[in-house]
């Protein structure tokens, strides 16, 4: 099956300061790859998702970039703010059927210091 | 639009004993999934529905662990009975379905300790 690593597991910054957290996967036939954001006390929230056929996507500040053939995939956080602070966990999805498989990371505990 | 509910929230219990989390999905959605997630780790998957047929139940141990989904919209997930080591989050989750809509949305989680 696939398998997930994150980097890395704990991760401060300065507010304003950019964030970098970057995965790999294991099966190559993984297409979609979405990006979870889980304060504390709640469940995970998406934030940002990339399929395959894309390198890199961007929204205000937050964009992901994707390597297939290397098998790793970033998420790029600018201009930090202390409400960026939080868990934040990479996947793989590989289409199963009529539905997806998610196989997540292990998370970020990402902290932006004010 | 009202999200994925959850409840209890949080829930202690004795080993051995029963205990049952529920779940109620968006509305529409026709996946819905229930996670574990360990303290520490990312969710992983436990079952998945589509409507109210179990299509991926491939990681739940169904020693002590069961689901249902009467009529393909609210999920109950029990456990009988509990063991220490089951103590986690238990996520539910749910999407559009299959050619409408593949981001999963999550809810708050129930949290469970097992004494």
């Amino acid at each position: 099956g696939e398998n997930v690593e994150q980097h890395p597991s704990t991760l401060s910054v300065q507010e304003g300061d950019s964030a970098v957290i970057k995965c790999t996967y294991s099966d190559s036939a993984s297409n979609y790859f979405p990006w979870y954001k889980q304060e504390l006390g709640k469940g995970p929230q998406l934030i940002i998702d990339i399929r395959s056929n894309v390198g890199e996507k961007k929204d205000q500040r937050i964009a992901v970039t994707l390597n297939k053939t290397a098998k790793h995939f970033s998420l790029h956080i600018t201009e930090t703010q202390p409400e960026d602070s939080a868990v934040y966990f990479c996947a793989a999805s590989i289409s199963s059927g009529s539905a997806r498989q998610l196989t997540f990371g292990s998370g970020t505990q990402l902290t932006v210091l004010p | 639009e009202a999200g994925v509910v959850q409840s209890p929230r949080y829930k202690i219990i004795e080993k051995k004993q029963p205990v049952a989390f529920w779940c109620n999905p968006i509305s529409g959605h026709n996946t819905l999934y229930w996670y574990l997630q360990n303290l520490g780790q990312g969710p992983e998957l436990l079952i998945r529905y589509e409507n109210e047929e179990a299509v991926d139940d491939s990681q739940l141990p169904k020693d002590r662990f069961s689901a249902e989904r009467l009529k393909g919209v609210d999920s109950t997930l029990k456990i009988q009975p509990a063991e220490l080591g089951d103590s986690a989050v238990y996520l539910c989750a749910s999407s559009l379905g299959p050619d409408r809509g593949e981001t999963q949305y999550f809810g708050p989680g129930t949290r469970l300790l097992v004494l």
